[in-house]
């Protein structure tokens, strides 16, 4: 059972433009949504995440948009650069941090010049 | 910089062996986590751990696989005997209960032939 849906698969964006990804979740009760970067080769690596309680989280470029009514969260990316070509993952858990994630599918990203 | 490492970062061998991955999580931390990584399946959790005991194990096939924790420095997972489904990446992740996110090794990447 696919508790956290991620979209797109994947994304081409040019330099200096705005990627999007979203995810969807099922259960109400998770309570952490971290997104996660993978380049080729490596393990995930934290990005960003937020909690429930606030409706957006900003941290440099990248940006977490928190909708609790749709149970949706977005990661954006602001000026989008060719290094954050990257696959990108989100999550959720249920009582913070170091609890159990269940990951979505991925986005692969790739910045063009 | 403290990681989480995992040996061996690679491992090819034939069908029916048993192999071993390790995984020596960040000092301090108490919670360990094993994750399984194909392109059908994404990132699937199979089993986690904390303060060494096991707390859920539910995603691991019990018949080959087997996760444990000898001391607070090393998880070992098992495959015994190997399939050619097997073939996957394999990450370690480790936290600390609380505040502090789940960091991830590098992977094992096993080819089993």
């Amino acid at each position: 059972q696919q508790q956290v849906k991620q979209s797109p698969q994947s994304l081409i964006v040019q330099k200096g433009g705005i990627s999007i990804i979203n995810c969807a979740y099922e259960n109400t009760a998770f309570d952490y949504f971290p997104w996660y970067q993978q380049f080729p080769g490596k393990g995930p690596a934290l990005l960003i995440a937020i909690r429930p309680d606030v409706s957006e989280k900003k941290e440099g470029r990248f940006t977490i948009s928190f909708n609790k009514s749709a149970k949706q969260f977005s990661l954006h990316i602001m000026d989008s650069q060719p290094g954050d070509s990257a696959t990108y993952f989100c999550a959720a858990s249920l009582t913070g941090t170091a609890s159990k994630l269940t990951f979505g599918t991925g986005t692969r990203l790739q910045v063009t010049l | 910089d403290a990681r989480v490492t995992q040996t061996p970062r690679h491992k090819v061998t034939e069908m029916g062996q048993e192999v071993t991955m390790r995984c020596q999580p960040i000092l301090g931390h108490n919670t360990v986590f094993w994750y399984r990584q194909t392109m059908m399946q994404g990132l699937e959790l199979l089993a986690y751990f904390r303060n060494r005991a096991p707390l859920d194990d539910s995603g691991m096939p019990k018949d080959r696989f087997s996760a444990e924790m000898p001391d607070a420095t090393l998880a070992t997972l098992k495959i015994q005997p190997s399939e050619p489904r097997d073939s996957a990446v394999y990450f370690c992740a480790s936290g600390l209960r609380g505040n502090q996110p789940q960091h991830f090794g590098d992977g094992t990447r096993l080819s089993i032939l």
